[in-house]
């Protein structure tokens, strides 16, 4: 699959930005999709083609991709945004891949 | 509301085949891809297949010699096999809908996820 390369965890201030990076080869090229898992539940979407927010997901959410690198950028965190975080992406090739994900911890 | 829901055995034994279905309610198939991803406990997310709704289909290319996706659209309904099951393959599988904001492969992105079904793969 498309390896794909994030932090393991990432820990912010409530009220604090957090940023959760995902890399890999030639990313830029390709749009990433991020997905936010709570404890027992599945993914759910937060954004896609780089940065689109779907439905639902509040404007304190966005990201951004450049080179080998996407980011995830939530602003003015809050206890609830406490999750895992998996980047996805696919290749030239057409194989899809997640990143290993990020634990995103608001203490 | 597109809901999609995963059924399965639950457990499996070594060597053996494992077949697992996702029901779709809610929303037709056509113009979707269809895809399932697993997840190891403590691990990752591991993307397998997508099937679009034609029937045409990509595989993750570690698993691609043992799995096979199929779809059944007037049932509302997909499938996975995975043969020869090992206990690595034990996971939660997760099947889920691509293709709602974007229309290619290479943008997929995965708006709707069923709740998931734990496979055990144990004699």
């Amino acid at each position: 699959s498309y390896e794909l390369t994030q932090p393991p965890s990432v820990s912010v201030s409530p009220g604090q930005t957090a940023s959760i990076t995902c890399s890999g080869h030639k990313l830029g090229s390709n749009y990433v999709s991020w997905y936010q898992q709570k404890a027992g539940q599945s993914p759910v979407l937060v954004m896609y083609q780089d940065m689109k927010r779907p439905s639902g997901i509040p404007e304190r959410f966005s990201g951004t991709s450049s080179g080998n690198t996407a980011t995830l950028t939530i602003r003015e965190t809050q206890t609830m945004d406490e999750a895992d975080y998996y980047c996805q992406a696919w290749d030239s090739n057409t194989v899809g891949g997640f990143g290993g994900g990020t634990r995103l911890s608001v203490l | 509301q597109v809901q999609l829901q995963e059924g399965g055995p639950g457990l499996v034994k070594p060597s053996e085949n494992l077949s697992l279905k996702c029901s779709v309610s809610g929303d037709s198939m056509t113009s979707y891809y269809w895809t399932w991803i697993r997840q190891t406990p403590g691990k990752g997310l591991e993307w397998i297949g997508n099937i679009f709704y034609t029937g045409s289909t990509n595989y993750n290319p570690s698993l691609k010699s043992r799995v096979t996706l199929s779809l059944d659209s007037s049932k509302n309904q997909f499938f996975l096999n995975l043969s020869s099951v090992t206990a690595a393959d034990t996971a939660l599988y997760y099947c889920a809908r691509g293709g709602a904001n974007c229309g290619s492969v290479t943008c997929l992105d995965f708006d709707i996820w069923g709740r998931g079904t734990m496979i055990s793969v144990s004699s």
